[in-house]
């Protein structure tokens, strides 16, 4: 098992422009997130989903999409890159759906370095 | 709301003892307890539910008083491995069953 790859593992953006973080899992897992980590500071929920099709909101959720076509796969899409959005991306995936997810371990993929000038 | 960790930051020396504490202001659901160590992504350590179970590595214990809302990690004769910085999540009834991280503790081990 590859466990949860993301790809690219650094990008540079111009401000405005879009992108789309790639993110996929092998281990059959309902739940996935998107989180972001800034110097310095813990882990922010931007997206999750519980299964294909269903997707909903974190904490920070403004300047990103999300989709959840397949169990596999989970994409954010940044729509017009700010240096606000300079930080580390982090997703993740655990085997429980909503109620389950917080009782199961996250597993988390390498991240995305990210720096919009 | 994000829970609270201490402390920011501390220095062993190989073999001392650490405690690393989370609390929160409402009441949990669960803890969970995660090490990242530097430009790398977190690792899994430790699960305590509301009620007394837990699920997590042998070698790292922690305890989960629901009454206080506090979590505490206890890393016993530290290794140099150990190093890296330590978050914990918490799941609260206001938070939809996700996860809010801390700040972080980090935690340095001198040979």
């Amino acid at each position: 098992n590859a466990g949860v790859t993301q790809t690219p593992k650094f990008q540079v953006l111009k401000t405005g422009q879009s992108m789309t973080l790639q993110c996929a899992q092998d281990m059959n897992h309902e739940y996935m997130s998107w989180y972001r980590q800034d110097p310095g500071m813990g882990l922010r929920l931007i997206h999750y989903s519980v299964g294909a099709g269903i997707t909903d909101q974190g904490e920070v959720p403004n300047g990103y999409n999300v989709s959840r076509s397949t169990t596999e796969d989970f994409p954010l899409r940044l729509l017009s890159a700010a240096p606000s959005q300079t930080s580390v991306y982090f997703c993740a995936s655990s085997y429980g759906g909503l109620a389950g997810g917080h009782t199961d371990t996250q597993y988390f993929g390498p991240g995305t370095r990210l720096t919009v000038l | 709301q994000q829970p609270v960790q201490s402390p920011q930051a501390v220095i062993l020396r190989e073999g001392e003892d650490a405690v690393i504490n989370c609390s929160s202001s409402k009441a949990l659901y669960s803890v969970h307890w995660y090490r990242q160590k530097h430009g790398e992504a977190p690792v899994f350590l430790m699960i305590l539910l509301k009620g007394g179970e837990q699920k997590g590595h042998e070698k790292i214990s922690a305890s989960f008083n629901e009454k206080k809302q506090q979590s505490s990690l206890y890393l016993t004769a530290s290794q140099l491995s150990y190093s890296g910085t330590y978050f914990c999540g918490t799941v609260d009834m206001d938070s939809n069953y996700q996860l809010i991280w801390g700040a972080g503790t980090k935690l340095i081990i001198k040979p």
